[in-house]
C-alpha cells in the first residue's frame, strides 16, 4: 500500500530558531499534499494544501510567513516553522493524495512532534 | 461550509461486544465521500472505512460497518466483536468528490473509544 513518511518524528528546538519537517510519498507520486496540526486530544486542523510546483494554499488564520511550505517534487513537501515559539509546539501531520481506481485516496504520515523550548 | 459533528467525546465497550459511534454532517453537495479514520496511541491515522454518497449500500470492512443515512446526513460506525486493539480515537471525515485531489478532508472532533477486557 501507499506509504507516507515524515522526518523527523520528534524535534526539539530553541525559541527563535527554525525547523524543517519533511513529508515524502515513498511509493507513489503525490500531486497534492496537506499539512495538519493536532493539539493533544483534539482533531486535526488543516493548515495548508500544497501542490507540486505552485504556492501552497493556506487556511484562514494560518500565517504563511511563519509556516513556509515547499512542494518541489511529486514526492516531497516540506514545512518550515520559522522563528519558532513555545506556542508552536504541537503534533504536525502531513498527508499525500494518490489517484487510485478513480478515487483520490489520502494517505497520512506518522506525524512529527515539535517541542519549542 | 461543510461541518462534521461527533456528539460522543468518549465511548467504552466490553471486549467482544458491539459499539456504534455517531457522526452527522452538513453539506449542500449531492456527491461526496465520508470516512472513518482511527488514530491509535501511535497517532498514525488509519483509514477504517469509506462511503461514497451515491452508493446506497452501506460499506463494510470485516468487523466495521457503517449506517449511512443520506437524507438524515448521518454516518455511524459500528464495530462488532470489539477487540483491545480497537481502542483509539475515531474521526469521522467528509470530502467533496468532484474536482480532483485538492479537496480537503473536514474532520469531526473525534470519539475516544476505550475497550474494556
Amino acid at each position: 500500500g501507499a506509504v507516507v513518511s515524515q522526518h523527523p518524528s520528534r524535534v526539539i528546538c530553541k525559541s527563535g530558531t527554525s525547523v524543517k519537517i519533511e513529508c515524502r510519498s515513498l511509493d507513489f507520486q503525490a500531486t497534492t499534499m496537506f499539512w495538519y496540526r493536532q493539539f493533544p486530544k483534539k482533531s486535526l486542523m488543516l493548515m495548508a494544501t500544497s501542490n507540486e510546483g505552485s504556492k501552497a494554499t493556506y487556511e484562514q488564520g494560518v500565517e504563511k510567513d511563519k509556516f513556509l511550505i515547499n512542494h518541489a517534487s511529486l514526492t516531497l513537501s516540506t514545512l518550515t516553522v520559522t522563528s519558532a515559539h513555545p506556542e508552536d509546539s504541537s503534533f504536525y501531520i502531513c498527508s499525500a493524495t494518490e489517484r487510485r481506481g478513480g478515487i483520490d485516496e489520502q494517505y497520512f504520515g506518522p506525524g512529527t512532534r515539535l517541542t519549542v523550548t | 461550509a461543510q461541518t462534521v459533528t461527533q456528539s460522543q467525546p468518549e465511548m467504552s465497550v466490553q471486549e467482544a461486544e458491539t459499539v456504534t459511534l455517531s457522526c452527522t454532517y452538513d453539506t449542500s453537495e449531492s456527491d461526496y465521500y465520508l470516512f472513518w479514520y482511527k488514530q491509535p496511541p501511535s497517532r498514525q491515522m488509519i483509514l477504517v472505512i469509506r462511503q461514497e454518497a451515491y452508493k446506497q449500500q452501506n460499506a463494510t470492512e470485516n468487523r466495521f460497518s457503517v449506517n449511512f443515512q443520506k437524507a438524515a446526513k448521518s454516518f455511524s460506525l459500528k464495530i462488532s466483536d470489539s477487540q483491545l486493539g480497537d481502542a483509539a480515537m475515531y474521526f469521522c471525515a467528509y470530502r467533496r468528490s468532484s474536482g480532483g485531489s485538492n479537496y480537503k478532508l473536514t474532520f469531526g472532533k473525534g470519539t475516544l473509544l476505550t475497550v474494556n477486557p
